[in-house]
């Protein structure tokens, strides 16, 4: 089975604080992502990442960034925490293969809250 | 771009048939997946169908594709109170080759009242 571990079920940090997620996956993919997830939005991507220290932005990049120095692990960085960061976040890993069956494996979130 | 929309809320009752509707624009989808989402837990992949099927079973879920109205639906036979949670249908997007990139619905908040 694979799994997705998340370092934080629960993560409360303060306004201006630099915040890390952590992100591991032990079945050897090449792609990971990084998403948040708010009620009424559904899965908003943040980043992603297909291969080790390449990296892309997903749709809602901006107070982000992310690191991927080793192919199994995905940090997800706030640069400067803000209040509109509170959020659920979810880390997901996939395989490669154009057109192949390639479903994204999620962990299990990290509850974000920035006082 | 492309787009995946589900409506955001169904309530059953036990014992009851679940259907659960989704629809996307990308009519080069390879596989189109559901997953569900227990409250404060994260994605769990329930079922996946291929775009040259019509239909796929697997115990109480049905999924049925219908590739021309780029329309995807999810049945829950026997519908229990443990099958509340989020469901999300996705699609792979087309253009993004071999980057895994997913295109989610909105989730579909599904209540099973005793």
């Amino acid at each position: 089975d694979v799994k997705v571990t998340q370092s934080s079920r629960y993560l409360v940090k303060r306004t201006g604080e630099k915040v890390f997620l952590e992100c591991v996956q032990d079945m050897d993919h090449e792609n990971m992502f990084w998403y948040r997830q708010d009620p009424g939005l559904g899965l908003r991507l943040i980043y992603f990442s297909y291969d080790v220290k390449m990296k892309e932005k997903g749709d809602i990049p901006e107070g982000y960034s992310v690191s991927r120095e080793k192919k199994e692990r995905f940090s997800l960085i706030l640069e400067s925490a803000s209040t509109n960061q509170t959020s659920m976040y979810l880390c997901a890993s996939s395989r490669p293969g154009q057109g192949a069956y390639q479903p994204q494996h999620f962990g299990d979130g990290t509850r974000l809250s920035i006082l | 771009g492309e787009d995946v929309e589900q409506s955001l809320f169904l309530s059953v009752r036990e014992g009851d048939s679940s259907v659960i509707n989704c629809t996307y624009t990308d009519s080069s989808s390879t596989y189109l997946y559901w997953y569900k989402q227990e409250p404060g837990a994260g994605l769990q992949l329930l079922t996946y169908i291929f775009s040259n099927m019509d239909m796929k079973q697997d115990q109480r879920l049905t999924v049925l594709l219908n590739k021309k109205d780029k329309h995807l639906s999810l049945r829950i036979a026997d519908t229990q109170t443990g099958d509340s949670a989020i469901y999300f249908c996705a699609e792979k997007e087309a253009l993004q080759g071999n980057t895994g990139k997913l295109i989610f619905g909105q989730g579909t908040t599904l209540q099973v009242k005793p």
